[in-house]
């Protein structure tokens, strides 16, 4: 089955400092791979959508200065969060959609904490 | 504007009984639904979804009813066991977006009491 591992699961970092989540599809392609961030409230912001051999796509309040995104091929993807405040806070998700253009499996997330 | 709408925020069910959880929507170009159910300290993990072009979609004690011209859906869980206390998510997705865009609702906490 398709499977999405997101690693490193959990990571406090000082506050200024820099911390790298990578996402890694199993079991299929992925053609695109979207990073959300989800608050303690649980609601769910778009980082960016990243497509191989396409322009990465970030949302409005996100930029590739302070989330940059390396997507070099179907299976794998990393983001790193610049210089993390406390207001970066959250669960890092890395979203993978197969083929069908449609099913969007996500990772365990990556917990970020800023101390 | 929030795109997608759940309800209730929170639903406490006996195990055994069927929970019901809503979801509705504004943009009518959301054509495909999918529900997640995540567990604390886990992400989102796909559970069941449906295209506007169908009105039900089932899978084991899980069951989606779509209704298109209300812009309404829900889930049904039935024999619903302590294991599926979760927090649940609808989402959509919008052919205006080449389906690229996922919006989701804010999610139903739902407890199951033994």
């Amino acid at each position: 089955g398709a499977l999405v591992y997101q690693y490193p699961r959990r990571t406090i970092c000082k506050s200024g400092t820099s911390m790298r989540m990578e996402c890694q599809a199993v079991g299929f392609q992925a053609t695109s791979v979207a990073w959300y961030r989800q608050s303690p409230q649980k609601t769910f912001e778009l980082i960016a959508l990243s497509t191989v051999n396409s322009a990465i796509k970030y949302e409005q309040n996100f930029t590739q200065e302070k989330f940059p995104i390396s997507h070099p091929n179907l299976s794998f993807s990393s983001m790193t969060v610049l210089n993390a405040y406390l207001e970066d806070r959250g669960l890092y998700l890395c979203g993978a959609r197969d083929t069908s253009g449609n099913t969007l499996y996500f990772g365990e997330g990556s917990r970020l904490i800023v101390v | 504007q929030q795109q997608v709408r759940q309800s209730p925020q929170s639903l406490t069910v006996w195990e055994g009984e069927t929970a019901i959880l809503n979801c509705s929507y504004e943009d009518s170009t959301f054509n495909y639904f999918p529900w997640y159910q995540q567990f604390p300290g886990e992400g989102p993990a796909l559970l069941i979804s449906i295209r506007s072009v169908s009105d039900k979609k089932e899978d084991g004690r899980f069951t989606i009813f779509f209704n298109k011209r209300e812009k309404k859906l829900s889930l049904h869980i039935t024999d619903s066991q302590p294991g599926d206390s979760a927090t649940y998510f609808c989402a959509a997705l919008s052919a205006n977006y080449g389906n690229e865009k996922i919006t989701f609702g804010a999610g139903t906490k739902l407890t199951i009491k033994p």
